[in-house]
């Protein structure tokens, strides 16, 4: 079923690790994004890419990477985990345009001890 | 910059009773406004959306108006069922760029009861 898939689903890190979170689609969308949600706090964006090739930080970016080398993946590097960095994290696509909605992944539990 | 409040939850109802959740949104422009919901374990799903003033987006039983003069966007249900525990969540389109970034308020929790 064409979707946003990512992977992995749970995820445990010590301080200090770094890991890959991945992220696909198979849409074509032109928009990705990383989001994550803590509570009380609804979701926040992390960084976002317009298409292959170009990214941008958004509203939290510290600690983390990103990369767009072709249209469908998008992945969200943690360079050096931290216990702040412990939260949920929605991968998003859309096509270009304000009057698309977003289709989500169903999001990556992340827990650094 | 542009923003989102929704109210407090949770909100805890009954099966069948008439729901109503407000959303508020403050905008130099005339964005897009969007109500998501998202099931336990589970990604944010697309409600319903409205791209313009007075439009009004439904699906499952949910609608939304896009009022401008009240710069509001509130979700309302005429009788919900157990199924519809959620947590929902409005936003609008960011028309700051010439990206189509979504900011979202933070969520309100539902809780039906049977």
């Amino acid at each position: 079923n064409a979707g946003v898939t990512q992977t992995p689903k749970f995820q445990v890190l010590k301080t200090g690790q770094s890991m890959t979170l991945q992220c696909a689609q198979d849409m074509n969308h032109e928009y990705m994004s990383w989001y994550r949600q803590d509570p009380g706090m609804g979701l926040r964006l992390i960084h976002y890419s317009v298409g292959a090739g170009i990214t941008d930080q958004g509203e939290v970016p510290n600690g983390y990477n990103v990369s767009r080398s072709t249209t469908e993946d998008f992945p969200l590097r943690l360079l050096s985990a931290a216990p702040s960095q412990t939260s949920v994290y929605f991968c998003a696509s859309s096509y270009s345009g304000r009057n698309y909605g977003y289709t989500f992944g169903s999001g990556t539990r992340l827990t650094v001890v | 910059g542009d923003s989102v409040t929704q109210m407090e939850g949770p909100v805890t109802l009954s099966e069948e009773a008439f729901l109503t959740i407000n959303c508020t949104y403050t905008a130099t422009g005339y964005p897009s406004l969007f109500w998501y919901v998202q099931y336990p374990g589970e990604g944010l799903q697309l409600l319903l959306k409205a791209t313009k003033a007075d439009d009004k987006g439904s699906n499952k039983g949910f609608e939304a108006t896009y009022r401008k003069e009240t710069t509001s966007f509130h979700l309302e249900k005429g009788s919900v069922q157990v199924s519809d525990s959620a947590v929902y969540f409005c936003a609008l389109s960011d028309l700051s760029g010439a990206t189509n970034k979504l900011i979202f308020g933070t969520g309100t929790l539902l809780a039906v009861q049977p």
